[in-house]
This record gives C-alpha cells, sequence and structure tokens, in this order.
C-alpha cells in the first residue's frame, strides 16, 4: 500500500539555522505531495505542494522538490525562525478516477527552534 | 471565507458512552473526509463523501463507528460504544473539486475517554 516515511523528531535547531526534514513515499500510482505544518493547538494547515515530478513547492521561506528518481519531498528553509517551531507532515494524495482518495500522512516530525 | 468548522473541541466521555462530533466544511466542497489523529501519530483516513456517499468507508470500524453527510454538506461521525482507545483528535477535511487532491482541515475534536 501506499506510505510515507518522514524523519523522526524532535529537530531541535538554534535561530537561523538550515532546516531539512526527510520524507520518502511508496505509492502504486502517481501522487501528488504535500507538506502540512500543525502549531500549538491548531488544525493542519497546507504549507506547500507539488503536483508532478520536478516541481518544486514553496510557501514562507519553505521549500519542497518532487523527485520522482528518488521517491523524496524533503522539506527545507534557510533560515528557521523560533515561529516555525510546530509539527511537519509530509503526505501524499492520489487521484483513482472515482475522486481524490485519502491523504496517506507521515508520522510528523516535531521542530523546536531555540532563540 | 469561513474554513472547516468542527464541534465540539474538546470532549469527555465515560468508556461505554455514546459521543458525535459535527463537521461543517467550506462551502461549495462537496468532498469531506473524517481522519482519526492519535497522539504523535500523523492523521488516518477513516471515510471519504463525495455529496452524499460515502465513496470509501473501508478504515471505518463499523462495529462501533458511523458517519453521515446529510444533503451532501454537514457530516457527523458518531461513536457507540466509546472505548479507552478511542481518546484521539477526529479531523473533518473537505476538498473544493472531485479529483483535487488538497485538503483543508478543520482544528480538530480531542476525544477524551475515561
Amino acid at each position: 500500500g501506499d506510505s510515507v516515511t518522514q524523519m523522526e523528531g524532535p529537530v531541535t535547531l538554534s535561530e537561523e539555522a538550515f532546516l531539512t526534514i526527510n520524507c520518502t513515499y511508496t505509492a502504486t500510482g502517481y501522487p501528488s505531495l504535500f507538506w502540512y505544518v500543525q502549531y500549538p493547538g491548531e488544525g493542519l494547515q497546507l504549507l506547500l505542494k507539488a503536483t508532478k515530478a520536478d516541481d518544486k513547492g514553496s510557501n514562507k521561506g519553505f521549500e519542497a522538490t518532487y523527485r520522482k528518481e528518488t521517491t523524496s519531498f524533503h522539506l527545507e528553509k534557510g533560515s528557521v525562525q523560533v515561529s516555525d517551531s510546530a509539527v511537519y507532515f509530509c503526505a501524499l494524495g492520489l487521484y483513482s478516477g472515482g475522486g481524490a482518495d485519502g491523504l496517506t500522512f507521515g508520522k510528523g516530525t516535531h521542530l523546536i527552534i531555540q532563540p | 471565507e469561513a474554513g472547516v468548522v468542527q464541534s465540539p473541541r474538546y470532549k469527555i466521555i465515560e468508556k461505554k458512552q455514546p459521543v458525535a462530533f459535527w463537521c461543517n466544511p467550506i462551502s461549495g466542497h462537496n468532498t469531506l473526509y473524517w481522519y482519526l489523529q492519535n497522539l504523535g501519530q500523523g492523521p488516518e483516513l477513516l471515510i471519504r463523501y463525495e455529496n452524499e456517499e460515502a465513496v470509501d468507508d473501508s478504515q471505518l470500524p463499523k462495529d462501533r463507528f458511523s458517519a453521515e453527510r446529510l444533503k451532501g454538506v454537514d457530516s457527523t461521525l458518531k461513536i457507540q460504544p466509546a472505548e479507552l482507545g478511542d481518546s484521539a483528535v477526529y479531523l473533518c477535511a473537505s476538498s473544493p473539486t472531485v479529483g483535487w487532491t488538497e485538503a483543508f482541515f478543520g482544528q480538530g475534536t480531542r476525544l477524551t475517554v475515561v
């Protein structure tokens, strides 16, 4: 079945450090890929997405590139801020012809940014 | 534009009692999802609706869980009877069109079964 694997947390960084959160996937079809973020006490928010190979999704300084050859969608940011502290979820979604299937999520990576 | 609205935000019940969660999707979104999120885990799909039809309920534990989406808008997820292991966050999400995989999530209902 479809699955998403992302690096275990928590990941603790100092402010202005470079961030990478690894994500790899297994899918029977040709998925769209997403990063969602969950801030404390809030719901899941879409951070960025990519719908085909070599697409780069970007938002709020975060970037991720859809790499079909390595089945990866790693999240990066050049300089993190304390306000980036949250849980980040990598996810894939497939369209099966009968509609948009539910998203398959990784377990989440808790990011902690220290001032 | 209002987002996905869920209620209640928090619910504490005793085991064996029934409980219901309500979701109002974004206006015009015909796809609605219910997810279960256990502590420290990613959300897992329970059921997907296209309008009023449940098109994927393969992960819904039908012995105690039920859901409905009357008139293809609001939806209710019910557990009867609740068990201790049902303590989790129940998330509702909606999508704008059939075939579009992006989902918009509500804030969730945190259920505690004691």
